[in-house]
């Protein structure tokens, strides 16, 4: 069954310290992994995609097949920052699984 | 545009009443989804519809139905409302055809709060 595993819920971490936010995957193929960001009363939105492997607002993720694992992270974190993440996958787009979000906030 | 639109914003039902809420797409995109967001989880797929056509359907009982009109807006109908079906609905739309860089970037509205009491 395909599943996105989110272990932290919540996680807090100073101004200009590193980050990583966690994301474990399990599906049977090759799926395509992205993370979503939802910042403080505004939408969900598309933050990146591992496909595209670029570095977007300072994050970046690298899909590790043999872990199933795609963390999320940037070297220096800003208050900016502070939001909910969401790792999600999908197979051919007709259907997203999401985790269960990492709530990151950034102490200033 | 104004992104992707849902409506309404909020409404309480009761108990075995039946719900309609509505999404209409970003100008150009022909495919809409529809996820449920219980408080404290992540989205939890509910249906994907391209050009009217159902692509996707996620693990939710057959009270929950939709439909995609012409004009590429879709609507979300839960029957026989039970409590555990209030949540947050929000509604995605993207355009598969991939005219867009990323064909799987999905746009999402604000959601529709549903209580149910």
């Amino acid at each position: 069954a395909q599943r996105v595993t989110q272990p932290e819920k919540l996680l807090s971490v100073f101004k200009g310290a590193p980050v990583e936010l966690k994301c474990n995957y399990s599906y049977s193929g090759s799926p395509e992994l992205f993370w979503y960001v939802q910042y403080s009363r505004q939408r969900l939105q598309l933050l990146l995609r591992h496909i595209s492997r670029e570095s977007i607002k300072g994050f970046t993720a690298d899909l590790n097949k043999g872990e199933t694992s795609f963390h999320l992270k940037k070297p220096f974190a800003q208050e900016e920052d502070s939001a909910m993440y969401y790792c999600a996958l999908t197979n051919t787009g007709n259907q997203f699984y999401f985790g269960t979000g990492t709530s990151l906030t950034v102490i200033p | 545009d104004a992104g992707v639109t849902q409506s309404p914003t909020h409404l309480i039902k009761t108990r075995g009443q039946h719900v309609t809420l509505r999404c209409s797409p970003i100008s150009g995109h022909k495919s809409v989804s529809w996820y449920q967001q219980v408080l404290g989880q992540g989205p939890q797929f509910i249906f994907q519809y391209y050009e009217k056509e159902e692509r996707g359907r996620g693990n939710f009982p057959d009270r929950f139905s939709a439909r995609q009109f012409p004009n590429y807006s879709s609507e979300l109908n839960v029957n026989a409302l039970l409590l555990g079906d209030s949540a947050l609905y929000l509604c995605a739309s993207s355009d598969l055809i991939g005219r867009l860089r990323d064909p799987y970037e999905q746009y999402f509205g604000p959601g529709t709060r549903l209580t149910v009491t």
